[in-house]
């Protein structure tokens, strides 16, 4: 069964500095997708960005990385630069085998990041 | 903006009763997922819609049930609602055989 862990509860960073969201994932497939999404306070889930397993690559958009390393099974999310408007919980998910009518999400618990001014 | 709306966004209901949530789906996107998220926890998957059929789902009792219509809006039915339903419900649509789902603002239902 897949498992997305997300150690970090809670995070404080101060404005403008960078942060990493730590994530780990088991899974016995050769073929997934990883995703990290935002959720600030009025609930909706934001897109951030997407790694597939496949993709030789770290996955970047704007201000976020993400830092694969396949072996250690780890999707860390980096932010530079951050913002006070960064400031929401974090969850990294793990699509099982990309591809036909298989898209279910598996969340991890999340992490909660505040910036600080 | 992901385009994907959601109705109503708060809705309480007593122990016992019937839901109906509903989806509309972002223009283009043909599949739609629907989530329960427990107060602190992560998106539990619940089932997926593809062409109007049932294509995958989660871990729930079959008092949770739903539909997509011709047009790829959804609905997600609770029937005999238990105070564990208590949650903030979302859907998400995505195109079959892409990669990203994206999602609504969800409904937070309360059962009293």
């Amino acid at each position: 069964a897949q498992k997305i862990t997300q150690t970090q509860p809670g995070m404080f960073v101060q404005e403008k500095e960078a942060v990493t969201l730590d994530c780990t994932y088991d899974t016995s497939d050769q073929s997934y997708g990883l995703f990290w999404y935002k959720q600030p306070s009025s609930g909706e889930m934001i897109f951030l960005i997407y790694q597939g397993s496949y993709d030789e690559q770290n996955a970047t958009e704007g201000r976020y990385s993400l830092n694969f390393q396949k072996a250690r099974k780890s999707a860390n999310l980096v932010i530079s630069a951050s913002q006070l408007g960064d400031s929401a919980m974090y969850f990294c998910a793990m699509r099982e085998t990309p591809g036909f009518g298989n898209e279910k999400l598996t969340f991890g618990t999340g992490t909660r990041l505040t910036i600080i001014p | 903006e992901t385009g994907v709306t959601q109705s109503p966004t708060h809705l309480i209901k007593t122990r016992g009763q019937q839901v109906t949530l509903r989806c509309s789906s972002q223009s283009g996107h043909n599949t739609v997922s629907w989530y329960q998220q427990a107060l602190g926890q992560g998106p539990q998957f619940i089932f997926q819609y593809y062409r109007e059929e049932e294509n995958g789902r989660g871990n729930f009792p079959p008092r949770f049930s739903g539909l997509q219509f011709p047009n790829y809006s959804s609905e997600l039915n609770v029937n005999a609602l238990e105070l564990d339903d208590s949650a903030l419900y979302l859907c998400a649509s995505s195109l079959v055989n892409t990669d990203t789902q994206y999602f609504g603002p969800g409904t937070r239902l309360t059962v009293l």
